[in-house]
C-alpha cells in the first residue's frame, strides 16, 4: 500500500490553469476508474471535488476537471482564483475495499 | 443537514488504547459504508479502515491491521474505531468519512489523537 505520487507543490497566477499529476501503479490507479480528488484548506477537513476519475459532485465548480491515462491521473484547475489556494490529494481504490492517497500537492496562487 | 461529528480523541501513552467515535445525522446512516482516514500533523491523508453498511465487511490499512478495530451501531447512527497498542506514529487527526461511489463524499471535522511515549 504505497502512497500515490504527487508533486509537492505547484503555483500559478490568477486566471491561469494548472495541472496536478498523480502516479500510481497497475494495482490501483491503473486497475480502477475509481480515482477521486480532494481539496483541503488549512485547518479544515478535506472536501471531495472529483470522483470516478472525472465526475464533479454537485456544487463543485466546472473550473475543476480531471482525467486518467494508464497509471497516472491528473487534475486541472482553470481560471485560477485566490480561493483555490489549498492542498490537493488524489486517492484511488486499490481493491478489496482498500484505498490509497497521494502525498498531497500544495497549490499557491501567486 | 448531513453531518459527521467525531469525538473521543485525546492524549494517550504509547502502548495504550483509545476509542474514537463518529456520530452521523441528516442522512440514512445504515445505507452507507463509512471509513476512518487520518492525517498526522503537517502530513498527508492516510486511509485507515472501512466498514460496509451492515458491518459485515471490514478492511484495514497494513499500518493498523491487528491493532485497530472498526465497528458501527446503526441503531445509534454511530461509527467507532478501537485503537490498541498505540504507537507514536499513530498521532494524527482522525476523520470519519462516508463512502459514495468509492469516494469519500462527506467528512467530519476530525478528532486529534496524540500518542506520547
Amino acid at each position: 500500500q504505497s502512497a500515490l505520487t504527487q508533486s509537492a507543490s505547484v503555483s500559478g497566477s490568477p486566471g491561469q490553469s494548472i495541472t496536478i499529476s498523480c502516479t500510481g501503479t497497475s494495482s490501483d490507479v491503473g486497475s480502477y476508474n475509481l480515482v477521486s480528488w480532494y481539496q483541503q484548506h488549512p485547518g479544515k477537513a478535506p472536501e471531495l471535488i472529483i470522483y470516478e476519475v472525472s465526475n464533479r459532485p454537485s456544487g463543485v465548480s466546472n473550473r475543476f476537471s480531471a482525467s486518467k491515462s494508464g497509471n497516472t491521473a491528473s487534475l486541472t484547475i482553470s481560471g485560477l482564483q485566490a480561493e483555490d489556494e489549498a492542498d490537493y490529494y488524489c486517492c484511488s481504490h486499490a481493491g478489496s475495499y482498500n484505498w490509497v492517497f497521494g502525498g498531497g500537492t500544495k497549490l499557491t496562487v501567486l | 443537514e448531513e453531518q459527521l461529528v467525531e469525538s473521543g480523541g485525546g492524549l494517550v501513552q504509547s502502548g495504550g488504547s483509545l476509542r474514537v467515535s463518529c456520530a452521523a445525522s441528516g442522512f440514512i446512516f445504515s445505507s452507507h459504508s463509512v471509513n476512518w482516514v487520518r492525517q498526522a500533523p503537517g502530513r498527508g491523508l492516510e486511509w485507515v479502515s472501512y466498514i460496509s453498511a451492515t458491518g459485515s465487511r471490514v478492511s484495514y490499512a497494513d499500518s493498523v491491521k491487528g491493532r485497530f478495530t472498526i465497528s458501527r451501531d446503526n441503531a445509534k447512527n454511530s461509527l467507532y474505531l478501537q485503537m490498541d497498542s498505540l504507537r507514536d506514529e499513530d498521532t494524527a487527526v482522525y476523520y470519519c468519512a462516508r463512502t459514495v461511489k468509492y469516494a469519500f463524499d462527506l467528512w467530519g471535522q476530525g478528532t486529534l489523537v496524540t500518542v506520547s511515549s
